[in-house]
């Protein structure tokens, strides 16, 4: 089974610009999370989307969305790019079952660099 | 909210030698426990997960890891490293009820193993 994509690979956008990441989650899969990993916060969870419908979201302004389609892939967009949104992005995807089976699994992630 | 801990930034090991990751998690139930592996500019690969049952699981790679809920505890061992171990590694929690897919994840360790 194909694991988790993600395009691109690697960006560099200017301040001001606005980005657009793209996630594949694993066939079948239907719960995409998205995270952003720096240096000096480390990982941490932006929304997770199941069905098309947003269930979560975690502290990031409202510059930072996403949405799901219905084959279950999946974007993320920042808008008003900052230096500070420079980070790894990483989208995981995981088969959500009552009673267990919660596991994610990421891809190798989008390294945006932001001038 | 949960939280989790890795106390161990940095930790060094001889090829061979035994090893122990530390992982201490706040959370008021039992939670859906994960150790995840990074090498350097890679995605996460998940190593062994822990929802309930044995206390004692085991992942890919020869690694285990033993949940201790008097402890908090989730600590990640392997008998014997192996070069190749060098990576990163990351203990993560995922809570229930309305958090979907929210990994709330320790600031990571870091592995260096010398030959």
């Amino acid at each position: 089974k194909a694991g988790v994509t993600q395009t691109p690979r690697y960006l560099i956008k200017t301040r001001g610009q606005q980005v657009t990441l793209s996630c594949s989650p694993i066939s079948g899969h239907r719960s995409v999370s998205w995270y952003q990993q720096t240096p000096g916060q480390g990982l941490q969870f932006l929304f997770e989307y199941f069905s098309e419908t947003q269930r979560n979201k975690g502290n990031f302004p409202g510059r930072f969305s996403g949405r799901q389609f219905s084959n279950s892939r999946s974007e993320m967009n920042v808008s008003t790019l900052e230096l500070g949104d420079s980070a790894l992005y990483l989208c995981a995807s995981s088969l959500p079952q009552k009673g267990g089976s919660y596991e994610q699994y990421f891809g190798p992630g989008t390294r945006l660099t932001v001038t | 909210a949960q939280s989790v801990t890795q106390p161990d930034i940095h930790i060094t090991v001889s090829e061979g030698a035994s090893l122990e990751l530390r992982c201490n998690y706040s959370y008021g139930a039992t939670p859906y426990l994960f150790w995840y592996v990074q090498s350097p500019g890679q995605g996460l690969q998940l190593l062994l997960k822990y929802f309930s049952g044995d206390t004692l699981v085991q992942g890919i790679k020869g690694f285990e890891a033993e949940f201790k809920r008097s402890q908090s505890s989730f600590n990640l061992r392997k008998p014997s490293v192996h070069w190749s171990d060098a990576a990163e590694y990351f203990c993560a929690v995922l809570a229930g009820g309305t958090s979907y897919g929210k990994l709330t994840f320790g600031q990571g360790t870091i592995l260096t193993v010398h030959p």
